[in-house]
């Protein structure tokens, strides 16, 4: 069963930057497009980024282009997010999704990255 | 960009019933590329619905997807308690502002 695990979250100032992680399970990792998605206190769910399967593709939602960057280690069957000049409205719950069916499946538990002073 | 346009925004059923939840596009899509996911808080988001009409693993068959063009629709027959949630409707890397369904 395919399983993802997301870690490096936690309380960061405006201005800091945070890199998250997540592990894949159960599923050749490297043949796969991944994501990660934002769910900020009481909104939606919003797309954030997504990277190909040799990192020659990367593409980010607007508001995150110049600050974000995610990347990936095949060998560690890893995903991350570098997160650099965050800002408040960054606050959100990060999840990193698996790209299958032009779907997101399956999804973390999500990871809390709270941006306050 | 197209924008995935959800209604209502909050439904109110009893267990038993059948709940209908819409989704609309913007302009016309593929429906193969049209998904419907479950939410419920603390947990990951789960794929209930690709392709705008067939389940995922694992999904019981009291919901169904349908539609075309720029309306789809995701039905929940015979509504248990677990299905009570916040529904998302998707296409590519936008998702629709999603729909609470409560317990009445």
């Amino acid at each position: 069963e395919a399983q993802l695990v997301e870690s490096g979250g936690g309380l960061v100032q405006p201005g800091g930057s945070l890199r998250l992680s997540c592990a894949a399970f159960g599923f050749p990792f490297s043949s796969y497009w991944m994501s990660w998605v934002r769910q900020a206190p009481g909104k939606g769910l919003e797309w954030v980024a997504n990277i190909n399967q040799d990192e020659s593709e990367k593409y980010y939602v607007d508001s995150v282009k110049g600050r974000f960057t995610i990347s990936r280690d095949n060998a560690k069957n890893s995903l991350y997010l570098q997160m650099n000049s965050l800002r408040a409205e960054d606050t959100a719950v990060y999840y990193c999704a698996r790209r299958h069916r032009n779907c997101f499946d399956p999804w973390g538990q999500g990871t809390l990255v709270t941006v306050s002073s | 960009d197209i924008v995935l346009t959800q209604s209502p925004g909050t439904l109110s059923m009893s267990p038993g019933e059948r709940a209908t939840l819409s989704c609309r596009a913007s302009q016309t899509i593929i429906s193969t590329y049209l998904a419907w996911y479950q939410h419920k808080p603390g947990q990951a988001p789960r794929l209930i619905i690709y392709g705008a009409s067939n389940r995922a693993t694992g999904i019981p068959d009291r919901f169904s997807g349908s539609g075309s063009g720029t309306d789809f629709t995701l039905t929940i027959s015979g509504l248990e308690p677990e299905d009570f949630a916040v529904y998302y409707c998707q296409q590519f890397n936008t998702f629709g502002p999603g729909t609470k369904l409560e317990i009445k």
